[in-house]
């Protein structure tokens, strides 16, 4: 079974500082990388993707790093916000979107 | 506009019951999408289909049936509920271009 594995599981971090969640994949056939987030009690929504062409992608403070080699992925959240504490899922796609477990990351004031 | 919209949004259900859960989708996206969310295992992919008359298994179809019987709406099947199928619920609309577009999630609990 294809598999996407995310870590950490939960992440603390203070504002201002960079939230770095990791996500890994098995599947050489995977050629999309999005990032969704979903804020509590409400339902996930597109944050920012890549596609194995880059090996970075910028939005704003939302930053993708990949390396093809290493099958690893990574989302870089620069200036962390209070606003920005939420679950954090990373996926992959082939002919499916496969979803990573989860990451709930917590911004500190 | 919610343009994925399930119902019911809240659903208790007993062992061995027959629930049905609804999705309808105003994005006339051809694809659409079952998942359940559990703790530690993020999104999990049941049923999803390509256009009406169509449906598809998932990663963990068992237990579960889908209906798709126009463009715009989607159900989910529990034909004999279990303990094990209480969950938060989500059904999506894809536009083709990898873009999953949620609806706002249907909590079920089997006692």
């Amino acid at each position: 079974q294809q598999q996407v594995r995310q870590s950490p599981q939960s992440l603390t971090v203070w504002e201002g500082e960079t939230a770095i969640l990791n996500c890994s994949y098995e599947d050489s056939t995977f050629d999309y990388f999005p990032w969704y987030h979903q804020f509590p009690g409400e339902s996930p929504a597109l944050l920012i993707a890549i596609r194995p062409v880059s090996n970075k992608k910028e939005d704003g403070r939302f930053t993708i790093f990949f390396n093809k080699r290493e099958k690893k992925f990574s989302l870089h959240i620069a200036d962390s916000q209070p606003g920005d504490s939420a679950t954090y899922f990373c996926a992959a796609e082939s002919w499916q979107l496969i979803f990573g477990s989860g990451t709930q990351l917590t911004v500190m004031p | 506009e919610a343009a994925v919209t399930q119902s019911p949004r809240n659903k208790v259900a007993v062992t061995g019951g027959k629930v049905t859960l609804s999705c309808n989708q105003t994005n006339n996206h051809n694809n659409m999408y079952w998942y359940r969310q559990d703790t530690g295992h993020g999104l999990r992919l049941i049923h999803y289909s390509y256009g009406a008359g169509s449906t598809e298994k998932g990663d963990i179809p068992d237990g579960y049936k889908a209906s798709r019987p126009s463009q715009e709406n989607f159900s989910l099947i529990l034909e004999l509920a279990t303990p094990s199928q209480t969950s938060v619920y989500f059904c999506a609309s894809g536009d083709g271009q990898n873009t999953l577009y949620f609806g706002a999630g249907t909590r079920l609990s089997v006692l």
